[in-house]
C-alpha cells in the first residue's frame, strides 16, 4: 500500500516560472516530511524538509508547504531553471525515522 | 563534506551467484537504509540499521542479508541473485544524535547491479 503518493508522473514548466510539485500521503502519524531530487543513475539528493508542527519551509528558491488536515505537502521552486529539471521525490518517515517512504516521483522538465 | 560512499559502483554477475555490495556512511552518522529502484520505479525500502542494530526491515528477500559493522558501515550481501534482482541499491545515511539537520538522510550514488 503506497502511503506516500505523486500522481503527476511529470510537469513542464517554463525557465522563470513557478514549478509547484504535490505530494499527497495516508498516514497522519508521518512526522517529517522531504523532498529529495535525483538525476539518471545518481543517488538523491536533499532539497528541503518540514515537520509536521510546521505548514511552510523555506530555502533559497525552494519553498514547502504542508497541509495537514489534507494529508498534503507541495514543493514550490521558483523561479525555476533548467538546471531543475530531474525527478523529484517526496517522502515521509515517522517519528523514529526507521524508514523514509518514498512516493512515486514526478518528473519536472524546465524548458529554456 | 564528505558523502556517503557505496562501493562498487556497477556490478555484474550471473544468475545464482553472490554479490556484495557496500556502504560507508558520512562521519558520525550511525543510521544507515538500504533502497532497491528497479527501472521506472520508486526507491522501495529494504532494511535499515541504528547502532549496529537492525531498526527496521522492508520487502527485502531471504536470499538478501545484511548488517551494520563496528564502524558502522553496512554491507548487503545478495545469494541465488535473480534476473529481477537487477536495480539501482541505495544506501542512506543520517546521524540521529542531535544537531541540525539529523532529521533528513543523505544517499549515496548507487550500485547498479545487472544479473545476466
Amino acid at each position: 500500500d503506497q502511503q506516500v503518493k505523486q500522481n503527476s508522473p511529470s510537469l513542464s514548466v517554463q525557465e522563470g516560472r513557478i514549478s509547484i510539485l504535490n505530494c499527497d500521503y495516508t498516514n497522519s502519524m508521518f512526522d517529517y516530511f522531504l523532498w529529495y531530487k535525483k538525476y539518471p543513475a545518481e543517488g538523491p539528493t536533499f532539497l528541503i524538509s518540514i515537520s509536521s508542527i510546521k505548514d511552510k519551509n523555506e530555502d533559497g528558491r525552494f519553498t514547502v508547504f504542508l497541509n495537514k488536515s489534507a494529508k498534503h505537502l507541495s514543493l514550490h521552486i521558483v523561479p525555476s531553471q533548467p538546471g531543475d529539471s530531474a525527478v523529484y521525490f517526496c517522502a515521509a518517515s515517522l517519528y523514529n525515522f526507521n524508514k523514509f517512504y518514498f512516493g512515486s516521483g514526478t518528473k519536472l522538465n524546465v524548458k529554456p | 563534506a564528505a558523502g556517503v560512499i557505496q562501493s562498487p559502483r556497477h556490478l555484474i554477475k550471473e544468475k545464482r551467484e553472490t554479490a556484495t555490495l557496500k556502504c560507508y556512511p558520512i562521519p558520525r552518522h550511525d543510521t544507515v537504509y538500504w533502497y532497491q529502484q528497479g527501472p521506472g520505479q520508486d526507491p522501495q525500502f529494504l532494511i535499515s540499521f541504528y547502532e549496529k542494530m537492525q531498526s527496521d526491515k522492508g520487502s527485502i528477500p531471504d536470499r538478501f542479508s545484511a548488517q551494520q559493522f563496528s564502524d558502522y558501515h553496512s554491507e548487503l550481501n545478495m545469494s541465488s541473485l535473480e534476473l529481477g534482482d537487477s536495480a539501482l541499491y541505495f544506501c542512506a545515511s543520517r546521524g540521529r544524535t542531535g544537531g541540525k539537520g539529523n532529521t533528513e538522510a543523505f544517499f549515496g550514488q548507487g550500485t547498479r547491479l545487472t544479473v545476466v
